[in-house]
C-alpha cells in the first residue's frame, strides 16, 4: 500500500496570502487529521475529519480551515498568512474511527511565510 | 488541564541502554502512543500502551501505570540510527469526541 502522501512538499509564501495544502490517506483510511509542527511548540493538532465531516477541531484561529472528499483526500487552507505560520504542516491518517488508532503520518509540508 | 511532561533532550552511548519517561495529567485517558521522530521526517509509530505493565517489541519496550500517569520508553543496544525525537501521545476521551495531546518530545543523541 502506499502511505500517506502530501502535497506541495515544501512552500514559500508572502504575509497576508493563503494557502492550500493537500493529503491523500493511505487507501481504505476513513480519518485524516492535521497537525502543525514547531520546535517550540511541538505537535499542535489542527483539526480531524472523518466521512467529510470535521469530528474534532483544535484551538486554531479561523484563518485555518481544512475539509475532507468523498475519496477521503483531505486539504487545509490558511488564509491571511502570518509570520508566526512558518511550520512544518503534518497529515495522519487511520484506518477505521480515528481520534486515537495507530496514526500513520505523510512527510508534511513545510511552509515558510517570509 | 492536559498536560504532557517529557525531558528535552538526552544522550546516551551505543550499545547502552536508554529510559525516556513522559508523566501526563489528563481526563478521560484512553491509551498512550509512543513516536519516533527523525530530523526531518514524519513521526512513525513505536509503541501503544491502555494498560498498566511492560509492552516489549525487539529493542523498544513501553511501561504504562495509570495510576501514577506515567509511562517510559526503553530502548535497549541503542544504535546510532536511534539518535532520533521521541514523542509521547496520550489519547483523551472529551465526551463524543477522542483526541490525541503531544508531548514535546525528547530529543535523543546516542554517540559512539
Amino acid at each position: 500500500k502506499a502511505g500517506v502522501t502530501q502535497t506541495p512538499r515544501y512552500l514559500i509564501k508572502t504575509r497576508g496570502q493563503q494557502v492550500t495544502l493537500s493529503c491523500s490517506p493511505i487507501s481504505g483510511h476513513r480519518s485524516v487529521s492535521w497537525y502543525q509542527q514547531t520546535p517550540g511548540q511541538g505537535l499542535q493538532f489542527l483539526f480531524e475529519y472523518f466521512s467529510e465531516t470535521q469530528r474534532n477541531k483544535g484551538n486554531f484561529p479561523g484563518r485555518f480551515s481544512g475539509r475532507q472528499f468523498s475519496n477521503s483526500r483531505s486539504e487545509m487552507n490558511v488564509s491571511t498568512l502570518e509570520l508566526g505560520d512558518s511550520a512544518l504542516y503534518l497529515c495522519a491518517s487511520t484506518p477505521g474511527g480515528g481520534g486515537g488508532y495507530e496514526q500513520y503520518f505523510g512527510p508534511g509540508t513545510r511552509l515558510t511565510v517570509t | 488541564g492536559q498536560n504532557i511532561d517529557q525531558p528535552t533532550e538526552m544522550t546516551a552511548t551505543e550499545g547502552a541502554i536508554v529510559q525516556i519517561n513522559c508523566t501526563y495529567q489528563t481526563s478521560g485517558f484512553n491509551g498512550l502512543f509512543w513516536y519516533q521522530q527523525h530530523a526531518g521526517e514524519a513521526p512513525t509509530f513505536l509503541s501503544y500502551n491502555v494498560l498498566d505493565g511492560l509492552e516489549e517489541k525487539g529493542r523498544f519496550s513501553s511501561f504504562l501505570s495509570r495510576s501514577k500517569g506515567y509511562s517510559y520508553l526503553l530502548l535497549k543496544e541503542l544504535q546510532m540510527k536511534d539518535s532520533a525525537s521521541y514523542l509521547c501521545a496520550v489519547r483523551a476521551n472529551a465526551g463524543n469526541n477522542r483526541k490525541l495531546i503531544w508531548g514535546l518530545g525528547t530529543s535523543l543523541a546516542v554517540n559512539p
